[in-house]
């Protein structure tokens, strides 16, 4: 079945260290997108990209990183810089032409110690 | 620029009574809407959805009428059951080259047998 697949699930990590999360996609979708949700805040966009080496800054960039050398693959990386990382984080996709509709994977919920 | 307001939660009702949740919205344009749930421990899924003013997204008993005239893109179900217990997402989409979901906080809805 085509979906969206973020790996790992759970990620605890020790404070000062990157960490990166996974998101590929089977839909063929040329946008993907990264959100952070934090409760009571809603979801807030981190990056997104509309197709191949290219991505844009969201709302709340500061401390994270992404590439996106395939159109299946839009990894996250959570740096040291990110001064409060822990959350659940969710990547999306979206089909060109569809306007706002967006697919979602199953999160990633980050843990620092 | 775009914004979503969700009405304060979180909502407890019991089974089979009706649902109503309010979301009102600020967009340049003519931005799609739409709704989202979450289940526990689950990325979003599309419930429902509207591309322009006076269409009613409909969905699993699930209805939201988009309103231009008051910026308002309710969400109601007439009689709600224990599965309904999710949290549920207002969202306006943009077309065009950078087209992105803005993201009301979400409401947390408890339905009790």
């Amino acid at each position: 079945d085509g979906g969206i697949t973020q790996s790992p699930k759970y990620l605890f990590r020790k404070e000062g260290q990157n960490v990166t999360l996974s998101c590929e996609q089977n839909l063929n979708h040329d946008a993907m997108y990264w959100y952070r949700q934090d409760p009571g805040q809603g979801l807030r966009l981190i990056y997104y990209s509309q197709i191949v080496n290219d991505f844009q800054k969201g709302d709340i960039a500061e401390g994270y990183s992404v590439s996106r050398e395939k159109k299946e693959s839009f990894p996250l990386t959570v740096t040291s810089a990110q001064k409060n990382p822990t959350a659940f984080y969710l990547c999306a996709s979206r089909a060109s032409g569809v306007a706002g509709e967006l697919f979602f994977g199953e999160g990633s919920r980050l843990t620092v110690l | 620029g775009n914004s979503v307001t969700q009405m304060e939660g979180p909502v407890t009702l019991s089974e089979e009574a009706f649902l109503t949740i309010n979301c009102t919205y600020t967009a340049t344009g003519y931005p799609s809407l739409f709704w989202y749930v979450q289940y526990p421990g689950e990325g979003l899924q599309l419930l429902l959805k509207a591309t322009k003013a006076d269409d009613k997204g409909s969905n699993k008993g699930f209805e939201a009428t988009y309103r231009k005239e008051t910026t308002s893109f309710h969400l109601e179900k007439g009689s709600v059951q224990v599965s309904d217990s999710a949290v549920y997402f207002c969202a306006l989409g943009t077309t065009g080259a950078n087209s992105k979901l803005t993201f009301g906080k979400g409401i947390t809805l408890s339905v009790r047998p």
